[in-house]
């Protein structure tokens, strides 16, 4: 089975902060995701990336950035957190897609609930 | 712009009732609709999906109902369960040239015994 860990499942910051928020796969997926999650709003997607090194703007990327360095690994930083970014994080990833072979299935975490005081 | 349109946001069934979810689609380039389930405190997981060639599909209590003229699909859940209590994302997805999934806002379902 996939399996997509997040290495904090709640944290709790000062305005100000910079948070680093890490992601784990272990299927050799080539593209990951940084989704936010806020009751209401659905899943809006921060960042992916489809390759090493590579990074997408998704529909909200103010006050995000993302790093790559290893296919595995994909992490979200919030370079001085917020208030308005308390919000529950899910980073995903899947296979790379190819038209009429791959359905772009994600394999979500569990999520990282970050709580900006 | 919202390219998938899910209602409603929350619903209550009874135990052994029909849930039903609709959503709405604008791109044309979609070829692949997926409803991803979340349960409380977990990450979204692959429930149901299906391809616009076909008009129905099921998977035991679950079935997916495709309008492609009408650019609509639905979410039947028969014999509603306490354990089928979760959140709902529809989505759509253009396997050329994208890397990503389209998601609705969500439903919330509780099934009350």
């Amino acid at each position: 089975d996939v399996k997509v860990t997040q290495s904090s499942r709640y944290l709790v910051k000062r305005t100000g902060e910079k948070v680093f928020l890490e992601c784990v796969q272990d299927m050799d997926h080539e593209n990951m995701f940084w989704y936010r999650q806020d009751p209401g709003l659905g899943l809006r997607l921060i960042y992916f990336s489809y390759d090493v090194k590579m990074k997408e703007k998704g529909d909200i990327p103010e006050g995000y950035s993302v790093s790559r360095e290893k296919k595995e690994r994909f992490s979200l930083i919030l370079e001085s957190a917020s208030t308005n970014q308390t919000s529950m994080y899910l980073c995903a990833s899947s296979l790379f897609a190819l038209a009429d072979t791959n359905t772009g299935e994600l394999f979500f975490g569990e999520g990282s609930r970050l709580t900006v005081l | 712009q919202q390219q998938v349109k899910q209602s409603p946001q929350s619903l209550i069934v009874q135990k052994g009732g029909i849930s039903i979810i609709n959503c709405a689609y604008e791109n044309t380039a979609f070829d692949y609709f997926p409803w991803y389930q979340q349960f409380p405190g977990k990450g979204p997981a692959l429930l149901i999906a299906i391809r616009p060639d076909v008009s129905e599909k099921k998977e035991g209590r679950f079935t997916i109902s495709f309008n492609k003229s009408a650019k609509q699909f639905s979410l039947h859940i028969m014999d509603s369960q306490p354990g089928d209590s979760a959140t709902y994302f529809c989505a759509g997805y253009s396997g050329a040239g994208s890397y990503q999934l389209t998601f609705g806002k969500g439903t919330k379902l509780s099934v009350i015994p």
